[in-house]
């Protein structure tokens, strides 16, 4: 089963716009990640944010957390043709579960 | 850097052959993990090991077996290879509740 789930599948943007990805997951967790996946590599850990934050930063990256809600979401500020890539969110519970991602492209 | 190794990006095996894939990583991480990752399913846990001899069942761990005898390797195998367990397989090793850092990938073709 499922218990990670991105919003959207895919996103097309111009360089310069932000870009947000939504996460949704059913269990209760210990933290939320997020990846990033460029064409054929392996995958790049970004952000892991815990169950008691709500919010962390990382240069262009912005994370927010709601556990209320069950969801998550990634926002990439003044985005860069270098950001094309995949975003995974990841949720560690009692086991590990990914999304399916987002396929994110930023046209020049 | 951490770093995490898988034995090879690309693979070719035959339909009943036995297939080991190995993977090693150098930061004494305790957990180790197989996924494998096909076009609109993302990443799916086959295992994950919190230690040496003690492995746990992902999501699909249906013909698939895992090893791990020492903490920095953790190897998959695939007792006799079938058509369906084509895909990307990807290694991953982190400590306790933090962040998963991956292999490469091995691309498995099993014809």
């Amino acid at each position: 089963s499922q218990q990670g789930e991105e919003d959207p599948q895919a996103l097309s943007i111009q360089e310069g716009e932000n870009a947000t990805m939504n996460c949704s997951y059913k269990t209760s967790i210990n933290n939320l990640q997020w990846y990033r996946q460029n064409s054929g590599r392996g995958l790049v850990h970004l952000i892991l944010i815990r169950s008691n934050e709500r919010e962390k930063h990382s240069g262009r990256l912005r994370v927010t957390l709601d556990t209320s809600k069950k969801s998550s979401s990634l926002l990439i500020t003044a985005s860069r043709a270098a950001d094309t890539a995949s975003y995974f969110c990841a949720i560690e519970g009692n086991q590990f579960y990914f999304g399916t991602g987002t396929s994110l492209t930023v046209i020049p | 850097d951490v770093k995490v190794t898988q034995s090879s990006r690309y693979l070719v095996k035959r339909t009943g052959e036995k297939v080991f894939l190995e993977c090693v990583q150098d930061m004494d991480h305790e957990n180790m993990f197989w996924y494998r990752q096909d076009p609109g399913l993302g990443l799916r846990l086959i295992y994950f090991s919190y230690d040496v001899k003690m492995k746990e069942k992902g999501d699909i761990p249906e013909g698939y077996s895992v090893s791990r005898e020492k903490k920095e390797r953790f190897s998959l195998i695939l007792e006799s290879a079938s058509t369906n367990q084509t895909s990307m397989y990807l290694c991953a090793s982190s400590r306790l509740f933090y962040e998963q850092y991956f292999g490469p990938g091995t691309r498995l073709t099993v014809t």
